[in-house]
């Protein structure tokens, strides 16, 4: 079965741009989650998906947002892009709501300049 | 009081050693444990879940949970260097219905020397 994918692998934008991750889950998992991880802040929990509805939110700006579709795959937008921002971010699959095991994706690498 | 906390490392061992893993949690009632491994660069790979009190064996790789004391360990027998790497442990906190949400350490930095 094939696992977890998340494109782009590597982004490069500037400090104002805005960003679009894509994150296809493990085939026949449901919850779709995104975390951010800088070196030092360890796991930053963003928002969890299921069943195209966002269940469970953490402490981040309006600027980062998320979406998922009926084939569970799903996006995550950032806007007005700060240097801060840059991480790698990944998104995690799961059978059910969070509760169960989550299996990670490979991440994307975003820079901000 | 971090909810859950595990100490950062580095946590040095000769390679064939035990390493041993430690992470204590603040919720009591917390029903799911998880330990990852998460190569330098790469992200966390599941290593073992574990749900009841004792000991839950998976190859070199061993859990502890114990729920009284609120400590969940990983043991790692005969240690490679393979085995080096940050090991993550995550918790799901009780009592939050659909909201729950893994509650995530900040790691343990293991080397394992050759």
């Amino acid at each position: 079965k094939a696992g977890v994918t998340q494109t782009p692998r590597y982004l490069i934008k500037t400090r104002g741009q805005q960003v679009t991750l894509s994150c296809s889950p493990i085939s026949g998992h449901r919850s779709v989650s995104w975390y951010q991880q800088t070196p030092g802040q360890g796991l930053q929990f963003l928002f969890e998906y299921f069943s195209e509805t966002q269940r469970n939110k953490g402490n981040f700006p309006g600027r980062f947002s998320g979406r998922q579709f009926s084939n569970s795959r799903s996006e995550m937008n950032v806007s007005t892009l700060e240097l801060g921002d840059s991480a790698l971010y990944l998104c995690a699959s799961s059978l059910g709501l969070a509760g169960v095991a989550q299996y990670f994706g490979p991440g994307t690498r975003l820079t901000v300049t | 009081q971090k909810e859950v906390e595990q100490n950062s490392g580095p946590l040095s061992v000769p390679e064939g050693a035990i390493a041993s893993l430690n992470c204590t949690y603040s919720d009591r009632g917390s029903q799911s444990f998880f330990w990852y491994r998460q190569y330098s660069g790469k992200s966390p790979e599941l290593i073992m879940s574990i749900y009841s009190n004792g000991d839950k064996e998976d190859g070199r790789f061993t859990a502890q949970l114990n729920k009284a004391s609120q400590y969940v360990s990983l043991l790692i027998r005969d240690s490679q260097p393979s085995d080096s790497a940050t090991y993550l442990c995550a918790v799901i906190p009780p009592n939050a219905g659909n909201n729950r949400k893994l509650i995530w350490g900040l790691g343990t930095s293991l080397a394992v020397n050759p």
